[in-house]
């Protein structure tokens, strides 16, 4: 079954330091997408990054940078120079490309990160 | 560019009693989706639709009914309301070809007393 797994409930970072998030994945689909979310306490979803399974390069967007290592099945975010406003919930998660208009999006968890001053 | 228009933001509700969330899109997606948030639990997938007249069940489908008429609204309905229905509601939409982005409405906060 296709699944998600966040396995860092709560993380703290020290501003203005790097921090990796955990996201591992399972699906036997060889054609999927993986995606990144910021939610932070005011309760809106905010798309942070996207990496498609035959990307040959690790997406970035800004200060975040996508950890893709497909045989590990892995989608790690990197946060680089963490910030204040960094401070949130984030969600990985994953949409294969089944044949037809089935597409599905699967949710981890969530890790909340907490940056310090 | 409204993007996804979900309704109400809040709401309180009796046990009992019924109500609907609306959601609206106006980028002609094909496909939308609704899904609750509880804490520790992630979002759950409640229902979703790949096209107008078109819905299925997500994970947690009890308890909500779905309609999609036209492209744009995608209201769910809460039948006899809950405690247990007692959650953060989140409408999304994205097409069904190639696009890597998913929108969401800004979610709706439900409390049935």
């Amino acid at each position: 079954a296709q699944k998600i797994t966040q396995t860092q409930p709560g993380m703290f970072v020290q501003e203005k330091e790097a921090v990796t998030l955990d996201c591992t994945y399972d699906t036997s689909d060889p054609s999927y997408g993986l995606f990144w979310y910021k939610q932070p306490s005011s309760g809106e979803m905010i798309f942070l990054i996207y990496q498609g399974s035959y990307d040959q390069q690790n997406a970035t967007e800004g200060r975040y940078s996508l950890n893709f290592q497909k045989a590990r099945k892995s989608a790690n975010l990197v946060i680089s120079a963490s910030q204040l406003g960094d401070s949130a919930m984030y969600f990985c998660a994953m949409r294969e490309s089944t044949a037809g208009n089935n597409r599905k999006l699967i949710w981890g968890l969530g890790t909340s990160l907490a940056v310090n001053p | 560019n409204a993007g996804v228009t979900q309704t109400p933001k809040f709401q309180v509700l009796k046990t009992g009693q019924s109500m609907t969330l609306q959601c609206a899109q106006d980028m002609n997606h094909e496909y939308m989706s609704w899904y609750r948030q509880d804490p520790g639990m992630g979002l759950r997938l409640i229902h979703y639709s790949v096209g107008a007249g078109i819905t299925d069940q997500g994970e947690v489908p009890n308890g909500y009914n779905v309609s999609r008429s036209t492209t744009e609204d995608f209201p769910l309905r809460l039948l006899s309301a809950a405690p247990s229905q007692t959650s953060v509601y989140f409408c999304a939409s994205y097409p069904t070809g190639s696009g890597n982005t998913i929108y969401f409405g800004e979610g709706s906060w439900l409390t049935v007393v």
